[in-house]
């Protein structure tokens, strides 16, 4: 089992739609991450967050430590959104490196 | 100002040969971190450098080895290329120097084919 797991795997939808993307991770963290990658390869910074809530313009991310689970949601969708979205933890012990889960595909239809 | 730079962008090799990646962070960050990203699936950790000194190294062999310079650009050495180390090459910046609990700016990739 891997320590990040993320759902769905892809997602397509309508623009305006409002998206739920999902990480589920294993081991204990300090910092979770959420990134963006486009096509070509290129990755941005979305959020780092340890507790609580973070927005950014229609990005909001979320967090429950107990539960092991955060959750990125987009609101408005836009076909600008369309991107795969990486979800990425830094462990509470050892040496801080990121793991990261596999990605989830977007896709919003104009 | 600049962001991360990485280059080369794209490189082809055969199997059994060397590469090295080269990368320059932001201005005034001091902390170089590289991953790998096999096609398809999430990047994956391979070291880690701070000051110089190397603070930390995923689970990859001995053929992989990195340095970073006394401006605090880096470099990623892979000797003897096998097809498996086809991958993007991701390397990415931050002032902290715990790497990962700092907001990290990735460079655009180096896209390493071995054939």
């Amino acid at each position: 089992k891997n320590e990040v797991e993320q759902s769905p795997q892809n997602l397509t939808a309508q623009e305006g739609e409002f998206i739920t993307i999902n990480c589920s991770y294993s081991v204990g963290i300090s910092a979770l991450h959420w990134l963006q990658q486009h096509p070509g390869g290129g990755i941005v910074s979305l959020f780092m967050l340890s507790s609580g809530k973070k927005k950014h313009g229609r990005l909001i991310a979320t967090i429950n430590i107990q539960e092991k689970h955060s959750s990125l949601h987009i609101t408005a969708s836009h076909p600008r959104d369309s991107a795969v979205y990486i979800c990425a933890v830094v462990s509470n012990f050892g040496n801080e490196k990121l793991t990261f889960g596999t990605g989830t595909r977007l896709t919003i239809i104009p | 100002d600049a962001g991360v730079t990485q280059s080369p962008t794209h490189l082809i090799k055969t199997r059994g040969q060397h590469v090295t990646l080269r990368c320059s962070p932001i201005s005034g960050h001091k902390s170089v971190s590289w991953y790998q990203q096999v096609l398809g699936q999430g990047p994956q950790f391979i070291f880690q450098y701070y000051e110089k000194e190397e603070r930390g190294r995923g689970n990859f062999p001995d053929r992989f080895s990195a340095r970073q310079f006394p401006n605090y650009s880096s470099e990623l050495n892979v000797n003897a290329l096998l097809l498996g180390d086809s991958a993007l090459y991701l390397c990415a910046s931050s002032f902290d120097p715990s790497g990962g609990t700092d907001t990290q700016y990735f460079g655009p990739g180096t896209r390493l084919t071995v054939l």
